[in-house]
């Protein structure tokens, strides 16, 4: 079956640097996909990987390892705003998101 | 503001009532989708419309009907639903068409309570 792994819950201090991990099962792959969800509000997407390495955007930056079924979202100099949940999703052959839980990140000062 | 508005945004339903969610998106996009988000699971895609032509339906109850008049509106009909149908239910859209790499932007969801 198609399956996407990630922790339920982080928590990070302000400043500092925190890592999600993801690793996903699914029939063929065509990408993944982290988006950002604050509470009550639309996910928003973050970053798309297809080829193995690391992507950066600003302070956030998303590593795919194709081989391990791995992938990681990297935030940096993390700031309050950046409180939410997580989500990460893997695309099939299909080109359907097959999505994870989610993982809620808490930032404390 | 992602472009993609759903009315209303919170529903207190009866079991035996009938309402309708609705979904608009002003990107131009070909493809639009219903998810269902529960807390702590993932998020469930529920039905998606490619270029007005509905091609995935997920194993969906009946009780969910969904409607696609154009490629810029999509409704979902809700009918006899029952308390374990209460999650936030988002639409989405991406611009070409389901079939391919697209980013999909979401609304702000409808909170859907069924008593």
């Amino acid at each position: 079956g198609q399956n996407i792994d990630q922790p339920t819950e982080m928590t990070a201090t302000e400043g500092a640097i925190v890592q999600i991990n993801c690793t996903y099962q699914t029939s063929g792959f065509n990408g993944l996909f982290w988006y950002q969800q604050h509470a009550g509000e639309a996910p928003t997407f973050l970053s798309y990987n297809v080829l193995d390495g690391l992507e950066e955007k600003g302070r956030f930056s998303s590593f795919l390892s194709r081989s391990k079924g791995y992938s990681y979202l990297l935030l940096k100099e993390l700031q309050m705003k950046d409180s939410a949940s997580y989500l990460c999703a893997a695309m099939d052959s299909n080109y359907q998101l097959i999505w994870g839980a989610g993982t809620k990140l808490i930032i404390k000062p | 503001e992602t472009g993609v508005t759903q009315t209303p945004r919170h529903l207190v339903m009866g079991m035996t009532n009938k309402k309708s969610l609705k979904c608009e998106q002003h990107l131009g996009h070909n493809a639009m989708y219903w998810y269902k988000q529960s807390a702590k699971k993932p998020l469930e895609l529920m039905f998606v419309y490619n270029f007005k032509e509905q091609t995935e339906n997920n194993s969906v109850p009946s009780r969910f009907s969904p409607e696609c008049p154009n490629s810029s509106h999509l409704f979902l009909h809700l009918h006899t639903l029952q308390p374990e149908d209460s999650a936030l239910y988002l639409c989405a859209s991406s611009q070409e068409g389901a079939e391919a790499y697209n980013e999909q932007f979401f609304g702000p969801g409808t909170r859907l309570t069924v008593l």
